[in-house]
């Protein structure tokens, strides 16, 4: 079956860095997504990985590994307002995006 | 990028009325659309593609005829809750892809839906 497993809450301090892991298992691959969600919003589009390593867009990184089915979103020089729920989904041979349920970020003083 | 909106933004009804949320791409056409369903504290749960011209996908468990989908228009997609009930609470979210890219959806702002 389709799975995308990552944490359900971190926490991690403001200024500091945190990363935020993701596996994935798909009927096929067309590439990982990471969406940034604030309580009571649509998600926003964040980043987008379809070949290995890493992309880099100014604080927030991704990276894809496909051979192992990992993917990880790095978000450094944390703000409060980084505070929100990370989704990751990966889009699977029929260009459907799988979700995962999303981690949570609480970001402290 | 792309834009997609969403009309109304939140809706109060009571049990046993329809309503209905529209879903746009204002800048680009979009070939498929998706509706997805956020339950407090709960990931995004797809409950139907739609396609330009064609009958929608439902996903499992959905109900066809509650929840009518029209997608009319390359622009123009409609979620019907029909009959709507206390537990049909829910943030409802659309998604549009543009034809040709199958890479990006792009998220309308969300309905808000509270059926008393």
């Amino acid at each position: 079956g389709q799975n995308i497993d990552q944490p359900t809450e971190m926490t991690a301090t403001e200024g500091a860095i945190v990363q935020i892991n993701c596996t994935y298992q798909t009927s096929g691959f067309n590439g990982l997504f990471w969406y940034q969600q604030h309580a009571g919003e649509a998600p926003t589009f964040l980043s987008y990985n379809v070949l290995d390593g890493l992309e880099e867009k100014g604080r927030f990184s991704s990276f894809l590994s496909r051979s192992k089915g990992y993917s990880y979103l790095l978000l450094k020089e944390l703000q409060m307002k980084d505070s929100a729920s990370y989704l990751c989904a990966a889009m699977d041979s029929n260009y459907q995006l799988i979700w995962g349920a999303g981690t949570k970020l609480i970001i402290k003083p | 990028g792309a834009v997609v909106s969403q009309h109304p933004s939140w809706v109060i009804c009571k049990s046993g009325t329809s309503v209905k949320i529209e879903c746009r791409s204002l800048d680009f056409q979009a070939t498929t659309m998706f509706w997805y369903r956020q339950f407090p504290k709960q990931s995004l749960m797809l409950m139907a593609t739609s396609n330009e011209g064609s009958k929608a996908t439902y996903e499992q468990g959905v109900e066809k005829d509650k929840f009518l989908i029209n997608h009319a228009s390359l622009t123009l997609s409609t979620l019907t809750v029909t009959s709507a009930h206390p537990e049909d609470s829910s943030f409802y979210i659309c998604s549009a892809r543009s034809s040709g890219d199958h890479n990006e959806q792009f998220f309308g702002p969300g309905t808000r839906l509270t059926v008393l």
